[in-house]
Order: structure tokens, then sequence, then C-alpha cells
């Protein structure tokens, strides 16, 4: 079936550090590939997609490549804010699962000022 | 736009009792899901509705998990009876019936613990 794994948490970093949360996938055939957000007190929230092999997501100074070689879907962010701390979810669909949301454990960062 | 909202934001029972959640989806919105996240996990698809009738439940534990949405609007998810393992924040999303499943908006949820 599909799963999704995530580096585990927490991620603590200080203000402008580059992030990196790792995230790789199993799946048949050709998955999409997404990053949610939770920050505190709120709902997911869609970041950044990514549909096919290669494909770059980007929003909000984050990026993630779809690396169908590797299976994997790294979330990077060069320089981390104070308001980037909240918990990351990556997650796929696939059409043969009736695009149902397939997500990983989530990674939780903590920005340091 | 209002977004989803949920309520109660925390329960606590006993197990063996009973509790519900209730989720307003954003207006319009014709697909609705409920998922369960427990502590350390993703969430986890329990059952999505189109309008009042349901698409998928093949991982709701029908035994005692129940949801309804008879008018194709609000929604409840019910335990009855509940078991330590039910110990979660379940989340409500609702999108478009015209989105990709992906696009869809999800509220802050309802923290459930059982002892």
């Amino acid at each position: 079936g599909n799963s999704v794994t995530q580096m585990e948490g927490p991620v603590t970093l200080s203000e402008e550090a580059f992030l990196t949360i790792n995230c790789t996938y199993t799946a048949t055939g050709y998955p999409s590939l997404f990053w949610y957000v939770q920050y505190p007190g709120e709902g997911l929230q869609l970041l950044l997609k990514a549909t096919k092999a290669d494909d770059k997501g980007s929003n909000k100074g984050f990026e993630a490549t779809y690396r169908k070689e590797t299976t994997s879907f790294h979330l990077e962010k060069g320089s981390v804010q104070v308001s980037d701390s909240a918990v990351y979810f990556c997650a796929l669909t696939r059409n043969n699962a009736g695009n149902m949301l397939t997500f990983g454990g989530g990674t939780r960062l903590m920005v340091k000022p | 736009e209002a977004g989803v909202a949920q309520s109660p934001r925390y329960k606590i029972i006993e197990k063996r009792q009973s509790v519900a959640f209730w989720c307003n989806p954003i207006s319009g919105h014709a697909t609705l899901y409920w998922y369960q996240q427990i502590l350390g996990q993703g969430p986890k698809l329990l059952i999505q509705f189109q309008n009042n009738g349901v698409v998928d439940d093949s991982q709701l534990p029908k035994d005692r998990f129940s949801a309804e949405r008879l008018k194709g609007v609000d929604s409840t998810l019910k335990i009855q009876p509940a078991k330590l393992e039910d110990s979660a924040v379940y989340l409500c999303a609702s999108r478009t019936r015209t989105a990709s499943s992906y696009e869809q908006y999800f509220g802050p949820g309802t923290r459930l613990t059982v002892t």
C-alpha cells in the first residue's frame, strides 16, 4: 500500500538557520506529493505540492523537489523564522486509492530567536 | 470566508462512555471528511461524505464509530462506547465538489482524551 515516512522531530533550529525535513514515500506508479503545515491551534494547511517527477513545489520560501529515483520529497528552507515553528506533514495521493490523502507522522519544527 | 468549525475543542471522558463531535464545513463545500490523528502520527481518514452520502467509510470502526451528515451540511461523529485507544485529535475537513482531493480545508480539531 501507500505510505509516507518522515524524519522524527522535534527539529530545533536558531533563526536564519537552514532547514531540511526528510520525507520518503512508498507508492505504486506516480503519486502526487504534498507538504502541509499545522500552526499551533490551527488546522492543517497546504504548503506546497508537486504532481510529477522533477517538479519543484515552492511557497513562503519553502521548497521541495519530487525525486522519483530516490522516492523522496524533502522540505527545505534557506533561512527559517520563529514564525515557521509548526508541525509539518508530508503526504501523497494516488489515483488508484481514490485520491485519498496518506500522511506521514509529522515533524515538529521549533525555531528559537 | 469563515473556516471549518469544530466543537468541542477538548473532551475528556471515561472508557465505555459515549461522545459526539460536531463539524460545520465551509459554506458550499459538498465534500466533508473526518480524520483521526493519534499523537505522533499523521491524520488517518475515517469517512468521506459527498453531500449527505457516504463515499468512503472503509477505515471507520463501525462497531463503535458512526457518522452522519443528514442535510448535507453539518456533520457529527460519534463514538459509543469509547476505548482508551480512541484518544486522539479528530479533524474535520471540507472542499468543494470540483476541487482536487488535496485542496481540503481543515478545522482545528477536537482533542479527545479517554481515561
